[in-house]
């Protein structure tokens, strides 16, 4: 089947840095990837959309500046964490959309848990 | 909005135990509904999805029927076995208020099946 990846898996850094989270399609094209955010006990809430060679859309309170979003490629997409502050630890999820899937069809990645100190 | 609400879990199931994992849902429209999986340290899979009221989705020994007069999508299985130890995501897509590729997720249940 389809297999995304993520990397870094884990990451920490001290608060202020900025954090790059790479997501990758690994064995299709994906004209569409999408950023998901998770806490703890909570559900996945989507960050944003992108969509290769064009902005992001981002959901109603996200912040865009923070949370900078590369889609480059058709097989590479890029989460930036912008001045990372405690409260962005979380848990975060990519997912990628075949270009020639139906709709509803999302390949996810394993995640990756960023812990800011 | 759309919105999904499912068990909490831990659930802990003996080997070869029925299994029962609710799921509601509210959105206008019609919605597709879906399960996901997620075994320890993978990316989200699809286990199965409905799309249209009524129809039933399997995979895996796993069944869910979109039930649209109780808005709800419970997943079910009728033996467990250790290897369905995970977390399931009930999720959907669509309606009146979203496109089709956005998908809403519920908090998460895990599973946690013992011999």
């Amino acid at each position: 089947g389809a297999v995304v990846s993520q990397h870094p898996s884990r990451v920490i850094c001290k608060s202020g840095t900025s954090v790059k989270i790479e997501c990758r399609s690994l064995d299709f094209q994906a004209t569409t990837m999408f950023w998901y955010r998770q806490f703890p006990k909570q559900s996945l809430m989507l960050m944003a959309t992108s969509n290769e060679g064009s902005k992001a859309t981002y959901e109603q309170g996200v912040e865009k500046d923070k949370f900078l979003i590369n889609h480059a490629s058709l097989t590479l997409s890029t989460l930036t964490v912008t001045s990372a502050h405690p409260e962005d630890s979380s848990f975060y999820i990519c997912s990628a959309k075949p270009g020639l899937a139906g709709r509803e069809t999302q390949y996810f990645g394993p995640g990756t848990r960023l812990l800011v100190l | 909005g759309n919105s999904v609400t499912q068990m909490e879990g831990p659930v802990t199931l003996s080997e070869e135990a029925f299994l029962t994992i609710n799921c509601t849902y509210t959105a206008t429209g019609y919605p597709s509904l879906f399960w996901y999986v997620q075994y320890p340290g993978e990316g989200l899979q699809l286990l199965l999805k409905a799309t249209k009221a009524d129809d039933k989705g399997s995979n895996k020994g796993f069944e869910a029927t979109y039930r649209k007069e109780t808005t709800s999508f419970h997943l079910e299985k009728g033996s467990v076995q250790v290897s369905d130890s995970a977390v399931y995501f009930c999720a959907l897509s669509g309606g009146n208020t979203g496109t089709a590729s956005k998908l809403t997720f519920g908090t998460g249940t895990r599973l946690q099946v013992t011999l």
